[in-house]
């Protein structure tokens, strides 16, 4: 079965960086696009990143494009988004999703059960 | 990208049929029929429900149907029961990106 793990939330003052990491099992993962979305405390989903399954095309979200980069290590069948820059508004669980197709363009099929980062001082 | 417009919450009883719209603009839902809806129980991850506006994924209950009318989707929930209660999100492809709706909070009477 699908299973995404996500890993390295945590409290982190602004400004500074943190990386998440989504390891992923159950399927063949280098064959799918995969997503980052977040939540803000009590909020809704917020979509952040996408990474297509060879990681040659990558997008983002205008409150992220700059400061965040999506990548992905095929050999070990996992994803990563590194966040610099780090704003109190970006506080939120991050969730990454496995997509239904190879792209960016099909639904978000999967998703993991978060990481929770914090940005406070 | 603005985000998509849905009621904050819906209703019903138990056996009754609810519709929770989504509404984008023509550059958004009404350009692709890729709209998806996912179910976020509270403190657990978001499912999919719907995808490609009317698609079930397996093992989805089939009390669950999806439609798109110009730049409006729905998601429709037949036979309504107890589990039904949580909130669901409409998300629409655009461009090369993802916009979610607000949510909607359903209630089961």
């Amino acid at each position: 079965q699908v299973q995404l793990v996500e890993s390295g939330g945590g409290g982190v003052q602004p400004g500074r960086s943190l990386r998440l990491s989504c390891a992923a099992s159950g399927f063949t993962f280098s064959s799918y696009g995969m997503h980052w979305v977040r939540q803000a405390p009590g909020k809704g989903l917020e979509w952040v990143a996408v990474i297509s399954y060879d990681g040659s095309n990558k997008y983002y979200a205008d409150s992220v494009k700059g400061r965040f980069t999506i990548s992905r290590d095929n050999s070990k069948n996992t994803l990563y988004l590194q966040m610099n820059s780090l704003r109190d508004e970006d506080t939120a669980v991050y969730y990454c999703a496995k997509g239904r197709t190879y792209d960016y363009v099909g639904a978000l099929e999967y998703w993991g059960q978060g990481t929770l980062v914090t940005v406070s001082s | 990208q603005s985000a998509l417009t849905q009621p904050a919450s819906v209703s019903g009883s138990p056996g009754q049929s609810i519709t929770i719209s989504c509404t984008g603009t023509s550059s958004d839902v009404g350009s692709y029929n890729l709209v998806s809806w996912y179910q976020q129980y509270p403190g657990k991850a978001p499912k999919l429900m719907i995808y490609e506006v009317t698609k079930r994924p397996s093992g989805v209950s089939n009390r669950f149907s999806g439609s798109k009318s110009g730049n409006t989707a729905s998601l429709t929930i037949s036979g309504l029961q107890a589990e039904d209660e949580a909130d669901y999100y409409c998300c629409s492809h655009v461009v090369s990106s993802k916009v979610f709706g607000g949510g909607t909070k359903l209630t089961v009477l």
